[in-house]
């Protein structure tokens, strides 16, 4: 049981290119979540899926894209990469909560430290 | 809206002493979830404990006990006999069940140090 896993742990980008983010849960669990964490702002949310196929905007989606196609896959897309882009990207999943009961803790990823240069 | 504040940004306590984390927060919402989060230096934050808006019951648990009173809308964590491994930076968290529990609001965290 490897719980929440993120690809790639490190990235160095150039202004202007692309790439995708890669976070797989094997916890069976129903919602997925993306956030960034910048020094001295906590965590912020960039989108979320509460199901394979679904996606919605969190507090700071401006410059990603993100898509479900797999109940286990939550991938995050940045087109055009910016400086502004430079964070540490967390992936995280938790329980539906009418089933479990659990009130939406949330499970995290290692993280992957993005640099936009 | 929602909010929640940290206000120590960082705390050095030595070994064995106490050290109580402060977390304010702020939500309109009557039905809400609070959390603690660990991050160590490893980077992958570990969930604590989560506490429902309509239970004030203070928790221990081992060395950790959080306070929660919704008079001052605080739930402060405290560490006793705090250890080098408590060494970590702590978020605490809200969630409001109007939103559906998904856009959970972090603080900015309070990185603590444990001295040997």
């Amino acid at each position: 049981n490897a719980g929440v896993t993120q690809t790639p742990k490190f990235r160095v980008l150039k202004t202007g290119q692309s790439m995708t983010l890669l976070c797989a849960q094997d916890m069976n669990h129903e919602y997925m979540y993306w956030y960034r964490q910048d020094p001295g702002m906590g965590l912020r949310l960039i989108h979320y899926s509460v199901g394979e196929g679904t996606t919605a905007k969190g507090e700071v989606p401006d410059g990603y894209n993100v898509s479900r196609l797999k109940k286990q896959n939550f991938l995050l897309g940045l087109e055009s990469a910016a400086p502004s882009q430079t964070s540490v990207y967390f992936c995280a999943s938790s329980y539906e909560l009418v089933a479990s009961g659990r009130y939406y803790e949330q499970y995290f990823g290692p993280g992957t430290r993005l640099t936009v240069t | 809206a929602q909010k929640v504040t940290q206000a120590q940004t960082e705390i050095s306590v030595v070994e064995k002493e106490d050290v109580t984390l402060d977390c304010v927060y702020e939500t309109r919402d009557t039905t809400y979830y609070l959390f603690w989060y660990k991050q160590p230096p490893s980077g992958e934050l570990v969930f604590l404990i989560r506490r429902n808006s309509f239970d004030e019951q203070n928790e221990i648990s081992g060395r950790y006990s959080w306070n929660f009173q919704k008079s001052t809308s605080s739930f402060n964590f405290t560490i006793t006999a705090s250890q080098v491994v408590d060494s970590a930076v702590y978020f605490c968290a809200l969630s409001e069940a109007r939103t559906g529990g998904f856009k959970t609001i972090f603080g900015a965290g309070t990185r603590l140090f444990v001295k040997a």
